[in-house]
This record gives C-alpha cells, sequence and structure tokens, in this order.
C-alpha cells in the first residue's frame, strides 16, 4: 500500500514569501500530524488535524497554518517567510489520533533565502 | 513545558556489541513512549513501543521503562553496521489529548 506522500520534496524560497506543502496520508488513515525538523531543536509539533478538525497547535507563530479535506490529505502554509524557517518539514500519518505509531512521510525541504 | 532529554552522541559502539539508549522525560503523567530510528537523509521510522513498566523484546531490540525514575532506554543487542542511525524518544502524556513529543535523538555509530 502507499506510504506518506508529501509534495514538493524540496523548495527554495525568498524571504517575505509564502510556501503550502502537502500531505497525503496512508490510505484509510484519518490523523495527520506536522512536525518541523532542525537540526538545534529536533522535531518539533505543528498541529494535528483529525476529520478535518485542528485537534492540537504547536508553540509557533500565526504565520504558521494548515487545514485538512475530506479525503485526509492536509496542506500546511508559512506566510511571510523567515530565514529561520527553514527546516525538513514532516508530516506524519495515524488511523486515529489516539495511535501514535506513526508513519511518516519524506518530508519537505524548504530552504529559504 | 514538557521534554524529552536524550544525549545527542555520537555514541560509538563496536560491531556484536550491545548499544544503550537512553531517554528521560519531565512529565510524570506521560503513558506512551516510543524509539523512532532515522537515518541520514531518511524520514524516522518507528520501532518500538512500550507502555507497562519493565521490559519489552522484539527480536535485537529491548525498550525499557521505568516510570518511577521517569527513565526509557533501548538496548540494541548484536548491533550492526547498519544500526548506524539517530535513534529518536517520543512520549506521550496524556493518550489522544497532546501530541507526541519527540528527543533530540541520539546518534548511533556501529564500528565495523
Amino acid at each position: 500500500k502507499a506510504g506518506v506522500t508529501q509534495t514538493p520534496r524540496y523548495l527554495i524560497k525568498t524571504r517575505g514569501q509564502q510556501v503550502t506543502l502537502s500531505c497525503s496520508p496512508i490510505s484509510g488513515h484519518r490523523s495527520v500530524s506536522w512536525y518541523q525538523q532542525t537540526p538545534g531543536q529536533g522535531l518539533q509539533f505543528l498541529f494535528e488535524y483529525f476529520s478535518e478538525t485542528q485537534r492540537n497547535k504547536g508553540n509557533f507563530p500565526g504565520r504558521f497554518s494548515g487545514r485538512q479535506f475530506s479525503n485526509s490529505r492536509s496542506e500546511m502554509n508559512v506566510s511571510t517567510l523567515e530565514l529561520g524557517d527553514s527546516a525538513l518539514y514532516l508530516c506524519a500519518s495515524s488511523l486515529v489520533p489516539t495511535d501514535y505509531g506513526y508513519t511518516f512521510g519524506s518530508g519537505t525541504r524548504l530552504t529559504v533565502v | 513545558q514538557k521534554e524529552v532529554e536524550q544525549n545527542s552522541g555520537p555514541l560509538s559502539v563496536p560491531e556484536g556489541a550491545i548499544a544503550s539508549l537512553n531517554c528521560t522525560y519531565s512529565d510524570r503523567v506521560s503513558q506512551s513512549f516510543f524509539w523512532y530510528r532515522q537515518y541520514s537523509g531518511k524520514s524516522p521510522e518507528l520501532i518500538m513501543s512500550i507502555y507497562s513498566n519493565g521490559d519489552k523484546e522484539d527480536g535485537r531490540f529491548t525498550a525499557q521503562l521505568n516510570k518511577a525514575s521517569q527513565y526509557v532506554s533501548l538496548l540494541i543487542r548484536d548491533s550492526q553496521p547498519s544500526d548506524s542511525a539517530t535513534y529518536l524518544c517520543a512520549v506521550n502524556a496524556n493518550s489522544g489529548n497532546t501530541p507526541l513529543v519527540f528527543g533530540k535523538g541520539t546518534r548511533l555509530s556501529v564500528i565495523a
């Protein structure tokens, strides 16, 4: 069965621009969580979605937003990009929120210049 | 702020030895504990989960949990060069209501 699909794999953006990242979970999985990974901070929680509802939000500024569609696909958006937003953005898929045996996608590597 | 602490390493062990990876967590009510492995340039993959005090074995991997000491560990027996990776400890405090919190990971290097 197909895994978690994240697109695009790589992005280079300029400061001040905005970006949208996409995640398609494993078929049948309804819970999607997003994490930001940097060498200094490790994996930092961004959002968790289940049945199109945001259940949890991490400690990130309002420039970071997300949503989930009826087919469980999720998108996250970062507006007014800053250099510090350069990171690997990982999407994790699970059946339901209480299932922490996450399957991660390959990630989107965002570079802000 | 709930915290999960790991020694960043690198932890170097010879091939065939036992690798011991440790993790401590700050939230005493934590209920679920996980170990993920992340190869360089790849995404994390789940290798072990543990929910009760004691040991849980799966092949060459053993997870150990001590809730009183707020300590969880991962033992890798007969370490192989292919085990060289970063190992991430993850903790959930309140099943279903809080996100998984990850440590920064321990880099393991198995020397042939």
